[in-house]
């Protein structure tokens, strides 16, 4: 069965440092893996995904990730953080055609 | 192209009730699929359907809980007799195709308060 498993529920960062949020994945077969991010209230933006492409895969607002089979992750990266990137961010891995959502990191920026 | 639309957004039933939340998928787009997100918790997978068909269901209550995509108009997921335990935001996706690599796009949600 595919699962994700985020190590992180809480992540806090200062403006302009860089960002870590971990993610691993467990596939009965090659997964497609995707990050989504939810601001408060709102419904959920893609930021990036991997679909057996390139395996380091880059997203919008900077955000990328990195598909790496031998260690089953898939972590998402962003080398300055913004006050605008706080929200909660969701990796996901598809299972037959319906995705599967870890439990969420919520990322925390203070100026 | 407008994107997926949900309505309503905020929706409050007393226990007993019925509660229908509607979804238009984006334009173009066949393939439809309804995830439940409890407080503090990410999204589950409820349902998937195209025109007509649901596709999958594994992620459906057993009771209570039914969901239509009907040749014309949106979709529906309806949620009969409420709980309090059914207080969720309820999201819905669409996507123009099948198969894992498709993106689904995600709709603003709707928010239920069962009182």
């Amino acid at each position: 069965a595919q699962s994700v498993t985020q190590l992180d529920s809480h992540v806090s960062v200062s403006e302009g440092t860089p960002v870590l949020l971990r993610c691993n994945y467990s596939s009965s077969y090659s997964p497609s893996l995707f990050w989504y991010v939810q601001h408060p209230n709102k419904g959920l933006q893609l930021l990036l995904k991997y679909t057996s492409a390139a395996t380091l895969v880059k997203g919008i607002n900077g955000f990328e990730a990195e598909f790496k089979k031998s260690e089953t992750s898939f972590h998402l990266t962003k080398p300055s953080a913004h006050m605008s990137d706080a929200a909660e961010y969701f990796c996901v891995v598809t299972g037959f055609q319906k995705l599967v959502f870890g439990t969420g990191t919520r990322l925390l920026v203070s100026p | 192209n407008a994107g997926v639309m949900q309505n309503p957004r905020h929706l409050v039933r007393r226990r007993g009730q019925e509660a229908r939340l509607r979804c238009s998928p984006m334009k173009g787009h066949s393939h439809v699929y309804w995830y439940r997100q409890l407080p503090e918790e990410g999204l589950k997978f409820m349902v998937y359907l195209q025109k007509e068909n649901i596709i999958d269901e594994s992620g459906m209550p057993k009771e209570r809980f039914s969901a239509e995509f009907p040749k014309e108009g949106p979709s529906i997921l309806r949620i009969q007799q409420v709980v309090r335990g059914d207080s969720a935001a309820y999201f819905c996706a669409s996507s123009p195709a099948a198969g894992d690599y498709n993106e689904q796009f995600f709709g603003p949600g709707t928010r239920l308060t069962v009182l």
